[in-house]
């Protein structure tokens, strides 16, 4: 069944651009709509956005404004960028699929889901 | 656009039910049968156990069900058991076309 695997940097430093990958294995990036979603220490769930395989895109409106996210349709994968962090920034970071390929919610996969720290 | 409205907690003793609403606005929860409730252990990937209001993935047990009346939906879990212990969040897609998530609920098992 598809698999998807987080990748970046751990480490980013404030003001600089965050950038994530998401690998999607077992099945094709094509058809189904690939979200990103955070999560603060300690902190509940914020969703971030989302792009489907055509490349039309939905972003959170309090990011919209720093977050871009890509797809790689010959690579297999989705990609997050998001610009001037902060500290606030700091959190698990999970990509995620979802359940049905013509509808944005719910996530039915998700990955494992990749820390990253905004510091100095 | 908010957060939906959890309660940060509730508990229940083994084989009791519990309820865990999750309350939002007519532009969200009220406006769309598309809410659906996550699963989260510590340090795991959140899990999907309900979509589309009151639906279940193959897989989950049956013990979890939904229900939705105006901007308030609600988990329902029955025969409550020690894995049950978690952390659960719900989602909503909006009139906006975009998604927001609850607050977060950590369900205690006593």
């Amino acid at each position: 069944q598809v698999q998807l695997q987080e990748s970046g940097p751990g480490l980013v430093k404030p003001s600089e651009t965050l950038s994530l990958t998401c690998t999607v294995s077992g099945g094709s990036i094509s058809i189904y709509y690939w979200n990103w979603i955070r999560q603060p220490p300690g902190k509940g769930l914020e969703w971030i956005g989302y792009i489907y395989y055509s490349g039309s895109t939905k972003y959170n409106p309090s990011l919209k404004s720093r977050v871009t996210i890509s797809v790689d349709t010959s690579k297999n994968q989705f990609s997050l960028k998001l610009s001037s962090v902060t500290a606030a920034d700091t959190a698990v970071y999970y990509c995620a699929r979802s359940f049905n390929w013509n509808y944005p919610t719910p996530q039915g996969v998700w990955g494992q889901g990749t820390t990253v720290t905004v510091s100095s | 656009q908010s957060a939906l409205t959890q309660p940060a907690s509730v508990s229940g003793s083994p084989g009791q039910s519990i309820t865990i609403s999750c309350t939002g606005t007519s532009s969200d929860v009220g406006g769309y049968n598309y809410v659906s409730w996550y699963q989260q252990h510590p340090g795991k990937a959140p899990k999907l156990m309900i979509y589309d209001v009151s639906n279940r993935p193959s897989g989950v047990s049956n013990r979890f069900s939904g229900s939705k009346s105006g901007n308030t939906a609600s988990l329902t879990i029955s025969g409550l058991q020690a894995e049950d212990e978690a952390d659960y969040y719900c989602s909503s897609y909006t009139t906006s076309s975009t998604l927001v998530f609850g607050t977060g609920t950590k369900v205690t098992v006593l």
